[in-house]
């Protein structure tokens, strides 16, 4: 079975810039669920998809946003990027509530 | 705000010591309890979901404990090696939620010498 994929997995971008990341959960997995790493601060949840519909949201401002697909991949998008969205990006799977995340391998995004 | 604790941030031991970490959580509306363990230019690896008070969970050298009363779990590696050389997180799933959300623990990061 193939794990979480997350592409790209290393992104520069410059400040103002928007950046699109996209994960593909484990076949069957309907959550999808993002975490931000910065260093000096543990994974900080973004948002959760399940069956295309958000179904929470971390305390992150509007210019991070999401979306899930009906084949459950998901994307998530940031606008108007600023120097401190630099950071280690993670998704994971999981097939229900309270289940096992299963992670993927990050994208690593550096802001300039 | 509800916030998970890991103790200690970092631990050193020889291989062959036995060490444990602590997790503390809210007590109230628990879901469940989860385990994690992250090497260096891995993915974090699920290690245990505990959902019962009681709980106590084994995999090889590796167990945990679950208190949902007071809030709090135990890990513990015995025989410690190099290869478990790794940070520890814990992850709290609020029961009112009932969702994905996870919330984390900062880890505690572990060094096995040879």
């Amino acid at each position: 079975k193939a794990g979480v994929t997350q592409t790209p997995r290393y992104l520069i971008k410059t400040r103002g810039q928007q950046v699109t990341l996209s994960c593909s959960p484990i076949s069957g997995h309907r959550s999808v669920s993002w975490y931000q790493q910065t260093p000096g601060q543990g994974l900080q949840f973004l948002f959760e998809y399940f069956s295309e519909t958000q179904r929470n949201k971390g305390n992150f401002p509007g210019r991070f946003s999401g979306r899930q697909f009906s084949n459950s991949r998901s994307e998530m998008n940031v606008s108007t990027l600023e120097l401190g969205d630099s950071a280690l990006y993670l998704c994971a799977s999981s097939s229900g509530a309270g289940n096992i995340q299963y992670f993927g391998a990050g994208t690593r995004l550096s802001v300039l | 705000i509800l916030n998970v604790e890991q103790s200690p941030q970092s631990l050193h031991v020889q291989e062959g010591d036995s060490t444990n970490f602590t997790c503390s959580f809210p007590s109230s509306n628990f879901y469940a309890l989860h385990w994690y363990r992250w090497e260096t230019a891995k993915s974090p690896e699920a290690l245990f979901v505990m959902t019962l008070n009681g709980d106590e969970k084994k995999k090889g050298r590796i167990s945990a404990t679950l208190n949902t009363k007071e809030g709090y779990s135990y890990l513990y590696i015995k025989g410690s090696q190099p290869e478990d050389s790794a940070t520890y997180l814990c992850a709290f799933a609020h029961g009112s939620s009932n969702t994905g959300k996870l919330i984390f623990g900062q880890g505690t990061t572990l060094q096995v010498k040879p």
